[in-house]
């Protein structure tokens, strides 16, 4: 069974440079049949989608963040990573990785599932 | 950008019948997911693909996606299914960006 599992620092100054990484065990980050994404929820929000990154490392950001995100494979350590630049207060949230089924020849499209537990990370001077 | 509009809460008693509305322009164009999440917990998808339902999710979870709308109906509902719940919504195309609904919280009287 797939499991995800964030990493990274739980607090940041304003400016800084944020970089999470999702560990991947019980399957691997080259699946030809997996987007890996990125979302977060600032505490007591909603979900915001961040992005995602494909095997062959083909990315799709959120527009909004666009400008200040970069996502990035691992293979030989079976993890992805986001980094998101020039991080202010607006940025604190809980940051989850997650797995989605998505075949781009059928269209078939399963979902985020799973999750990892979420990092909890907060930015402020 | 694209906008996804839910109702902030849902209130109904055990037993009776939830629905859940996730509003944009032309959704039923595109795909929509269904996600359940309880507090201090990661979110779980209840519904793939506008009104398939995962394997271990009861059958008293169901999906439509048409028009301008795509709703979420939970039958016979449950102390346990007290949670906030969000759409997603993808496509057509591989490479258009996701969205998610503000979400609903769903009361159990």
């Amino acid at each position: 069974q797939v499991q995800l599992q964030e990493s990274g620092p739980g607090l940041l100054k304003p400016s800084e440079t944020l970089s999470l990484t999702c560990s991947v065990s019980g399957g691997s980050v080259t699946s030809k049949s997996h987007f890996w994404n990125w979302i977060r929820q600032p505490p007591g929000k909603g979900l915001e989608w961040i992005g995602y990154i494909y095997n062959t490392g083909y990315t799709n950001y959120n527009p909004s963040l666009k400008s200040r995100i970069t996502m990035s494979l691992d293979t030989s350590n079976n993890h992805f990573s986001l980094n998101m630049t020039s991080v202010t207060a607006a940025d604190t949230a809980f940051y989850y990785c997650a797995r989605e089924t998505y075949d781009i020849l059928t269209g078939f499209n399963g979902g985020l599932d799973p999750w990892g537990q979420g990092i909890l990370v907060t930015v402020s001077s | 950008s694209y906008v996804v509009t839910q109702p902030p809460s849902v209130s109904v008693a055990p037993g009776r019948t939830a629905r859940i509305t996730c509003g944009a322009y032309n959704i039923g164009g595109k795909g929509v997911h269904w996600y359940q999440q309880k507090p201090g917990q990661a979110p779980v998808v209840v519904i793939y693909q506008n009104s398939d339902r995962p394997s271990g999710i009861p059958e008293r979870f169901s999906g439509s996606n048409s028009g301008n709308t795509a709703t979420l109906t939970i039958n016979r509902v449950e102390a346990g299914d007290e949670a906030d719940y969000y759409c997603q919504v993808w496509g057509p195309g591989s490479d258009d960006p996701y969205v998610f609904g503000s979400g609903t919280k769903v009361n159990v009287l």
